[in-house]
């Protein structure tokens, strides 16, 4: 069935450094692929979304490009900073836009 | 614009207690979900309803029902709840085909 995979944490980086975050998907189709951050002590909010082979998403200094040979949607950002520290989900929403499969989450930590 | 507001925020509960979670979204989305939170298992569907007057089982139905009250609110029963059943619970809603938003969510926890 569907699903989505993405690297396991914790990631602890100094500011400045560069972020790769990996996710691979599992679908029939093509879904759509998002990007969710998650602040200490709030819900989900999407950071940035793709939704056909070859898009890439940004948003904040972040990307990520849907790649479908390799199933994959990696999360980059080339300058973190402290307020980035949070946790990270992969997502794929399926055709018919009803039904979302989250990884497990990767917990950024930057420090200064 | 409030977005999507859960209530409680916070919760104790005993075993065997019930209670109900409340959820409201205000930006007139067909679709609603909730989703539990669990370290190491990322979020799990528990129900979701496609549109006012309809729900469907997620992943991890067991021991939950929902009320889909009207299009802007559904709520989320416990009926008999266990220690298994300590968790975040978000609640998100959506227009179909577009991403989720989420509430800030409701700690819960069963003694």
């Amino acid at each position: 069935g569907d699903s989505v995979t993405q690297m396991e944490g914790p990631v602890t980086l100094s500011e400045e450094a560069f972020l790769t975050i990996n996710c691979t998907y599992t679908a029939t189709g093509y879904p759509s692929l998002f990007w969710y951050v998650q602040y200490p002590g709030e819900g989900l909010q999407l950071l940035l979304k793709a939704t056909k082979a070859d898009d890439k998403g940004s948003n904040k200094g972040f990307e990520a490009t849907y790649r479908k040979e390799t199933t994959s949607f990696h999360l980059e950002k080339g300058s973190v900073q402290v307020s980035d520290s949070a946790v990270y989900f992969c997502a794929q929403a399926s055709n018919t836009g009803n039904q979302f499969y989250f990884g497990t989450g990767t917990s950024l930590t930057v420090i200064p | 614009n409030a977005g999507v507001t859960q209530t409680p925020k916070f919760q104790v509960l005993k075993t065997g207690q019930s209670m109900t979670l409340q959820c409201a979204q205000d930006m007139n989305h067909n679709s609603m979900y909730w989703y539990r939170q669990d370290p190491g298992m990322g979020l799990r569907l528990i129900y979701y309803s496609a549109s006012e007057g309809t729900t469907d089982k997620g992943e991890v139905p067991n021991g939950y029902n929902v009320s889909r009250l009207n299009k802007r609110e559904f709520s989320l029963r416990l009926e008999s709840a266990a220690p298994s059943q300590t968790s975040v619970y978000f609640c998100a809603s959506n227009r179909s085909n577009s991403p989720l938003h989420f509430g800030n969510g409701t700690r819960l926890t069963v003694t």
